[in-house]
């Protein structure tokens, strides 16, 4: 149990362009969903707490309106990159937290969506 | 605030050879604790955790034990495998569905 996904896994796009990344849960339903970006060979860097049926909270420095966070329903969380540019090239890494079935305290995490901005 | 401290890598080890990936942690009230691992290419999975002082937590021949006395969390296997290669970050989540504190990831590399 305990599954997440991502939807692109990858994904190549032209600079200026708008790119939309999912993330499900898909055997439990998660009031919390992460967002995470991680350059090569470095940590996980928290850009937004997502919660479902309200605002996404962001990280200090991380562009809210660069980086738009939806978090429509239980299952389902979404971050879209907008006017992508070179720079935003990264993996990006969400996470999701059950609400019950004692999974409280752990984060499940997805595979990732490589995004290369050209 | 929280923080957590890993061992810094890269680790290369033979195949067969014992593993020590040291974690300290500085966190209030009483945090769980979780080791993640992170294949080339992949997300995070959950390689163990732990929720209270004195548990070990273990899978896949790995364990830790939340050390409260020296705030800390080391993993350890006692004979690696070539597919154990991959990058190791320790965790620590002080409440329900808050967000995690993660370490600068450890990178492991055996050889055969």
């Amino acid at each position: 149990g305990a599954v997440v996904s991502q939807h692109p896994s990858w994904v190549i796009c032209k600079s200026g362009t708008s790119v939309k990344i999912e993330c499900r849960s898909l055997d439990f339903q998660a009031t919390t969903m992460f967002w995470y970006r991680q350059f090569p060979k470095q940590s996980l860097m928290l850009m937004a707490t997502s919660n479902e049926g309200s605002k996404a909270t962001y990280e200090q420095g991380v562009e809210k309106d660069k980086f738009l966070i939806n978090h429509a329903s239980l299952t389902l969380s979404t971050l879209t990159v907008t006017s992508a540019h070179p720079e935003d090239s990264s993996f990006y890494i969400c996470s999701a937290v059950a609400t019950a079935g004692g999974f409280t305290d752990t984060q499940y995490f997805g595979p990732g969506t490589r995004l290369t901005v050209l | 605030g929280d923080s957590v401290t890993q061992m810094e890598g890269p680790v290369t080890l033979s195949e067969e050879a014992f593993l020590t990936i040291n974690c300290t942690y500085t966190a209030t009230g009483y945090p769980s604790l979780f080791w993640y691992v992170q294949y080339p290419g992949e997300g995070l999975q959950l390689l163990l955790k732990a929720t209270k002082a004195d548990d070990k937590g273990s899978n896949k021949g790995f364990e830790a034990t939340y050390r409260k006395e020296t705030t800390s969390f080391h993993l350890e296997k006692g004979s690696v495998q070539v597919s154990d290669s991959a990058v190791y970050f320790c965790a620590l989540k002080n409440t329900n569905a808050g967000k995690s504190t993660f370490g600068d990831g450890t990178t492991l590399t055996v050889k055969p």
